[in-house]
This record gives C-alpha cells, sequence and structure tokens, in this order.
C-alpha cells in the first residue's frame, strides 16, 4: 500500500466509448502524475501536475485529457481511444515536482482498447 | 536525461547478494542516481538514491564510483519476492518531475 489508490484496476473500452480513471492520493503529496506503461516497452511519462496545475504535457494526444481538481485527486479522461492505447496506465505522486525522485506510485488501471 | 545501460535480465538464487551494475557515462554534475523496483501489473517502487560513495537502507545499498560513471545496486540475500524489474534512473535536482525509465533489468530469484 503506497497511499496512492487508483480505480478502475482493470477497464475494456470500446473505441466510440468515453471513460475516465480516478486517482487519489493521501500522502499530503503537491504534485501528481499519469504514466503509461505498454507491453514490453518502458514507462512513458504523459502528464505531470504541480499544485493542480498542469506543468508537463509529453506529446500526449488530445484524446487523453487530464484532469487536477485538487491536489489529491487526478483523473485521466478517456475518448475515442485506439487499440494501441492498451496499456497499464500508472499514476504517482511526490512531495513536490521537483526534486521529485521519490514518487509513489498507484497499483495503475489495466486497460483494453477493443 | 543522461541515459543509463543495465543488463536486460539476471538469475540469482534465493540467499545470494545480487549486484545490478548500471551505466550513465554522460552522467552531469547535479546528476542524482536513483534506483526503482516494479513486480508485475504494480507501479514502481523508490529503492535508493544516491551522488557518491556510498548509500545504505534498510533494502539495499548502492556503490557509486569516484567518477560516478556508474552505480551498482546491491540486494542482500534475495528472496523468491525480489524477483521483480529494477530500473536504474539519473537527473539533476532541477527537473520538472521527468523520470526517464528504461527497458530495467529483470531479476529472477531461484529457489
Amino acid at each position: 500500500e503506497t497511499g496512492v489508490t487508483q480505480t478502475p484496476r482493470h477497464l475494456v473500452m470500446g473505441m466510440t466509448n468515453k471513460k475516465s480513471l480516478k486517482c487519489e492520493q493521501h500522502l499530503g503529496h503537491n504534485a501528481m502524475y499519469w504514466y503509461k506503461q505498454s507491453a514490453k516497452k518502458p514507462l512513458e511519462l504523459m502528464f505531470v501536475y504541480s499544485l493542480e496545475e498542469r506543468v508537463e504535457n509529453n506529446s500526449v494526444p488530445s484524446r487523453f485529457s487530464p484532469e487536477c481538481p485538487n491536489s489529491s485527486h487526478l483523473f485521466l479522461h478517456l475518448h475515442t481511444l485506439q487499440p494501441e492505447d492498451s496499456a497499464l496506465y500508472l499514476c504517482a505522486s511526490s512531495q513536490g515536482h521537483i526534486e521529485s525522485y521519490e514518487q509513489y506510485f498507484g497499483p495503475g488501471t489495466r486497460l483494453t482498447v477493443t | 536525461l543522461a541515459k543509463t545501460t543495465q543488463p536486460i535480465s539476471m538469475d540469482s538464487y534465493e540467499g545470494q547478494e545480487v549486484n545490478i551494475t548500471c551505466s550513465h557515462n554522460n552522467i552531469a554534475t547535479n546528476d542524482y542516481i536513483t534506483w526503482y523496483q516494479q513486480f508485475p501489473s504494480q507501479g514502481p517502487r523508490f529503492i535508493i538514491q544516491g551522488y557518491k560513495t556510498k548509500v545504505t537502507n534498510e533494502v539495499a545499498s548502492l556503490f557509486i564510483p569516484a567518477d560516478r560513471k556508474s552505480s551498482t545496486l546491491s540486494l542482500p540475500r534475495v528472496s523468491l519476492s525480489d524477483t521483480a524489474v529494477y530500473y536504474c534512473l539519473v537527473g539533476d535536482s532541477g527537473n520538472t518531475g521527468k523520470l526517464i525509465f528504461g527497458q530495467g533489468t529483470t531479476l529472477q530469484v531461484k529457489p
């Protein structure tokens, strides 16, 4: 238990669906992150939020839309995804986004796009 | 961020000490060295971080030579539950939260 929870843990969606992934951290951290981990590929950073402001958007397609309503919650809204978007989506948090080598990761959401 | 190179995989047996070496020839003066562990279908977990010489915590030791162009993660007396992927990352303290993960080293501990 890392103090970072993610729901749902598994999600199957069609290419025309709209769904959202939720992340919540109970650590009092100020920075939150979304990562994507595809099969046999390294983790890829998608978005970074610091104090609810997006500070990094790593050339992610617009079909992925993040939202950070407060420092404890982070969402990833999904729409019109492609099968190649199937992956493990990981949320993480850290005390700050600078000097943030100690990031705490959630268990991830296993997404399958059919 | 400096690129890192580590072995793709390693095998060990229970009770042995495991040393995983990471090369980072282009490490910059301000860069720290950080190691993460990831079990299947879980998020990575921070293990240890260091800048130079030796760092030890309850889980592992990190050895960094004077030139800092490599580092070695040492896991004492591994058990089956240490089977995981281990990632070496380097980066400076002024980054924007960018942890750049490579392929990592898959450690298989056998009984």
